[in-house]
């Protein structure tokens, strides 16, 4: 079975600087590799998935970007934070010939 | 774009109680999953629905792909305090590089 870690898990930053969070997942081989961000209200955002190492494709205009270095790294980063980027971090795997989607425990980042 | 109406948004149960909470859409969808995810923590996969009127237990929980394809349920019978958490439903729809349509979530509080 597969394993998804995140770090760190808690983050504070302040407004402008930048944002680097590490996912990696054990125990499979080329998963297709998600990030979300879950706000207050509850609702999973789809921020960036990836097929493969290199492919990225972004689902909503925004200050982040995602990058895939590795088969099963997927790394989160932004050159200067928003207040608005504050938010749980979700990263999820998923074997690429099924729809299940596992989730990490999550990174909380709060902008100052 | 898909939109999956997840309901309750919220319920307040006694312990012992049953719950039911339901998810629609007005599109098809090749795939149901049901989450749950607990305070401060990433969602859990509980249960996966496949075929069109397939009912799949997990422990108390039972949920069901409807026939249509267009909505799904999930039922918790006997609610104990740890069934404490907020429940989502996903649907993935098929040539869409397997990503999720997420609910906007079910918060459930049992009170013992």
């Amino acid at each position: 079975s597969q394993t998804i870690h995140q770090w760190p898990a808690t983050l504070v930053q302040p407004v402008g600087s930048p944002l680097s969070l590490e996912c990696t997942v054990e125990g499979t081989s080329n998963p297709n590799l998600y990030w979300y961000r879950q706000a207050a209200g509850r609702g999973l955002q789809l921020l960036f998935y990836s097929v493969g190492i290199g492919q990225i494709s972004s689902e909503v205009p925004q200050n982040l970007s995602a990058s895939r270095p590795q088969d099963r790294q997927f790394i989160l980063s932004s050159k200067k934070l928003l207040l608005s980027d504050s938010g749980f971090y979700l990263c999820a795997a998923a074997l690429a010939s099924y729809n299940e989607q596992f989730f990490g425990p999550g990174t909380r980042l709060t902008v100052l | 774009g898909q939109q999956l109406n997840q309901s309750p948004q919220s319920m307040f149960i006694q312990e012992g109680e049953d719950v039911s909470m339901n998810c629609t859409s007005s599109s098809i969808f090749n795939t149901w999953l049901w989450y749950k995810q607990d305070p401060g923590e990433g969602p859990v996969l509980l249960i996966a629905l496949y075929k069109a009127g397939e009912l799949t237990s997990n422990g108390r929980l039972t949920a069901q792909f409807g026939i249509t394809r267009k909505d799904s349920f999930l039922n918790i019978s006997a609610s104990i305090p740890s069934d404490v958490g907020i429940y989502f439903c996903a649907g993935q729809s098929g040539g869409s590089n397997y990503k999720l349509t997420f609910g906007k979530g079910t918060l459930l509080t049992v009170n013992p």
